[in-house]
């Protein structure tokens, strides 16, 4: 059965202390990986998508990397705006079909 | 500006009173997509289309009908409601359903409790 489990569920840091998010999951043949941020009353906002084991992807204090079993957002010297939920999702072998973890609440303080 | 709308974002209704969930987007957009997200249990997919007339069934179908008869519109309908459908729904476009063109584009997402 295809699943996506992401952890931590909740975390908070304080600005500019660098963390890591995980995405793991089992799909029968992974077609690509995305993340999303998703903001309070808001829908999920893309953000990386990734397609290979070894793949990275940097935006601003964000990277994405991927491995054949998870994959990793790490946020290098946070600012409290962003604070938000991020989501992990993956599209399997069928390509109509997406995944999405449960997701990772960031809460960054001044 | 390239946007996913639904209607509406708020939604109260009873048990058995059907109602349906516009969502339009102005992307021309082929591939189309319902979830629901709860507490805990993230985005499900309910229903998703790759084009005009091709709709199939995601995770979580039960309970729901889709059309997709114009490009733009894809509308989820529950013809009974009941207390367990009582979710956040989210309506999802992107170009197409295949890889490099599968960035999926987000409503703002309608909240519906059924009584």
């Amino acid at each position: 059965e295809d699943q996506v489990t992401q952890s931590p569920e909740a975390l908070r840091l304080q600005e500019g202390e660098s963390s890591s998010l995980n995405c793991s999951y089992t799909v029968s043949g992974l077609r690509g990986l995305f993340w999303y941020r998703q903001d309070p009353g808001k829908g999920p906002e893309f953000l990386f998508t990734l397609y290979s084991a070894g793949e990275e992807k940097e935006k601003e204090r964000l990277k994405a990397t991927l491995t054949k079993k998870e994959s990793f957002l790490h946020i290098t010297a946070p600012k409290p705006e962003d604070s938000a939920t991020y989501l992990c999702a993956v599209q399997a072998s069928d390509f109509n079909k997406f995944y999405f973890g449960s997701g990772t609440k960031l809460n960054v303080k001044p | 500006e390239a946007q996913v709308t639904q209607n509406p974002r708020y939604l109260i209704t009873v048990t058995g009173k059907k109602l349906t969930v516009t969502c339009s987007q102005n992307m021309n957009h082929e591939y189309m997509s319902w979830y629901r997200q709860d507490p805990g249990l993230g985005l499900r997919q309910i229903y998703y289309s790759m084009n005009v007339e091709v709709t199939d069934k995601g995770d979580v179908p039960e309970g729901y009908k889709v059309s997709r008869k114009e490009k733009r519109n894809f509308p989820l309908i529950l013809e009974s409601p009941s207390p367990n459908q009582t979710s956040l729904y989210f309506c999802a476009s992107s170009l197409k359903y295949g890889i490099g063109k599968n960035i999926q584009y987000f409503g703002a997402g309608t909240r519906l409790s059924v009584l």
